[in-house]
């Protein structure tokens, strides 16, 4: 595997379900980041992490819920969803937070919320 | 808090010709960072350019330039002898450069949809 991978690629869940997300880079990266990405909507940043570190939380909701055990994995924690929630989901990693440095997309879980 | 306009949610263009999209920014940071990403259809999304306010000079990668305006606050794509493989959503995006604050806070416009016709 290689650059930026997520599983699974589609999730359909109904609202009192329990799932999650997950993010592996294989760039050496330290630093990695979870996005939404909703019809006729900018990305919308939900969280960074630094060095396994959580240094942003862009006022998401807890119900979702990031989990980072090192620099190459990253998880998205969903519980008791809103159908508004359905929308793809993206990670991405840098090599640094911050810094202007390019930051690396994998291809996106689109998750459907019923 | 910054925000990001692209204005034009669709164009079209024949192959090999030329094609400018259109983004504009509003900040009150003095330093930062301004991109250009692509994300074709069912595919990752992946840097086209790069540019960094504290530079004049626009940045360039092969068929792919930047006007940036800063005092206007103006970056927009130009694609030179467009290709069908162009075929994109194209996403403008801004980083402040506040030091430790910043931690790679990308603020996106909309996206244009930018189709290449043969």
């Amino acid at each position: 595997e290689t650059g930026v991978t997520q599983t699974p690629r589609h999730l359909v869940m109904g609202m009192t379900n329990k799932k999650s997300l997950k993010c592996e880079q294989h760039l050496g990266h330290n630093a990695m980041y979870w996005y939404k990405q909703s019809a006729k909507k900018p990305l919308e940043l939900m969280f960074v992490y630094n060095f396994k570190e959580q240094t942003e939380n862009n006022s998401v909701p807890s119900r979702f819920s990031p989990e980072c055990p090192n620099s190459s994995h990253l998880f998205l924690h969903l519980h008791t969803l809103q159908p508004e929630d359905s929308a793809l989901y993206l990670c991405a990693s840098s090599h640094l937070a911050g810094g202007g440095g390019t930051q690396y997309f994998g291809p996106g879980t689109r998750l459907t919320v019923l | 808090a910054q925000t990001v306009t692209q204005s034009q949610p669709e164009m079209s263009v024949q192959e090999a010709e030329t094609v400018t999209l259109s983004c504009t920014y509003d900040t009150s940071e003095s330093n930062y960072y301004l991109f250009w990403y692509k994300q074709p259809p069912s595919r990752q999304m992946i840097l086209v350019i790069r540019q960094e306010a504290y530079k004049q000079q626009n940045a360039t990668e092969n068929r792919f330039s930047v006007n940036f305006q800063k005092a206007a606050k103006s970056f927009s794509l130009k694609i030179s002898d467009s290709q069908l493989g162009d075929t994109a959503m194209y996403f403008c995006a801004f980083e402040p450069n506040a030091g430790g604050t910043s931690y790679g806070k990308l603020t996106f416009g909309q996206g244009t949809i930018l189709t290449v016709h043969p």
